[in-house]
């Protein structure tokens, strides 16, 4: 069964830094990787979608990785703005038809400080 | 404007009440998925359907019912046999071809009275 972690589970960081946060899966037999933000009481927006033959994807000052022999993912995040604040999560997917399910882990809670 | 919109944002069920959920999508997605959200756990799958007239149980069925008559509607039930519905349950759609990501929509908190 897969399993995906995300450490840290919170992080708090001063306006600017760059940061990086962590996803890692126990099954490395996957589609794709996808990486989400959640702001409080909301659903989910996509960020990042990276397929399983990739190394990286980025958008804006997102970057995100996957070493799928490792199992692990990350998002780096360039300058930091207190409208990142959010919670990141991420989700692997195993092809099953049209379906792909994800599996997701529980989340990082990212908080930019002024 | 495109998207996914569930309803009601907040709804209360009393005890051996049925609830119903609704989730309706103009994206012309042919996947849908529910999914549960509890404090400090990822999100699960409860249902998901491929296409019209066809779903499929997800990890956490039990206690749920949906439907698929219309493309553009996935509603779902939450039955009296689900014995802890308090949750954050949210929609997706996906288009149908590889390696697309999921939408959400916005959400239903569910609460007991």
């Amino acid at each position: 069964k897969q399993e995906v972690t995300q450490i840290p589970a919170a992080l708090s960081v001063p306006e600017g830094e760059n940061l990086v946060l962590n996803c890692s899966f126990t099954d490395s037999a996957i589609y794709n990787l996808q990486w989400f933000r959640q702001d409080p009481g909301k659903g989910l927006t996509s960020l990042l979608l990276i397929q399983s033959s990739q190394r990286e994807q980025t958008s804006g000052r997102l970057n995100a990785s996957l070493d799928k022999s490792s199992g692990r993912s990350t998002l780096y995040i360039a300058a930091s703005q207190p409208g990142d604040s959010a919670t990141y999560l991420c989700a692997v997917s195993k092809n099953t038809g049209t379906a792909s399910k994800l599996t997701f882990g529980t989340g990082t809670r990212l908080q930019v400080t002024l | 404007d495109g998207g996914i919109t569930q309803s009601p944002k907040y709804l209360f069920r009393k005890e051996g009440q049925n609830v119903t959920l609704s989730c309706e999508q103009n994206l012309n997605h042919d996947a849908m998925y529910w999914y549960r959200q509890d404090p400090g756990q990822g999100l699960r799958l409860i249902y998901y359907s491929q296409i019209v007239n066809d779903f499929q149980k997800g990890d956490i069925a039990e206690g749920y019912s949906v439907s698929r008559e219309k493309k553009e509607s996935f509603p779902l039930t939450v039955t009296s046999a689900q014995k802890n519905p308090t949750a954050f349950y949210l929609c997706a759609a996906r288009a149908d071809y590889s390696n697309q990501p999921q939408h959400f929509g916005d959400g239903t908190r569910l609460s007991i009275l």
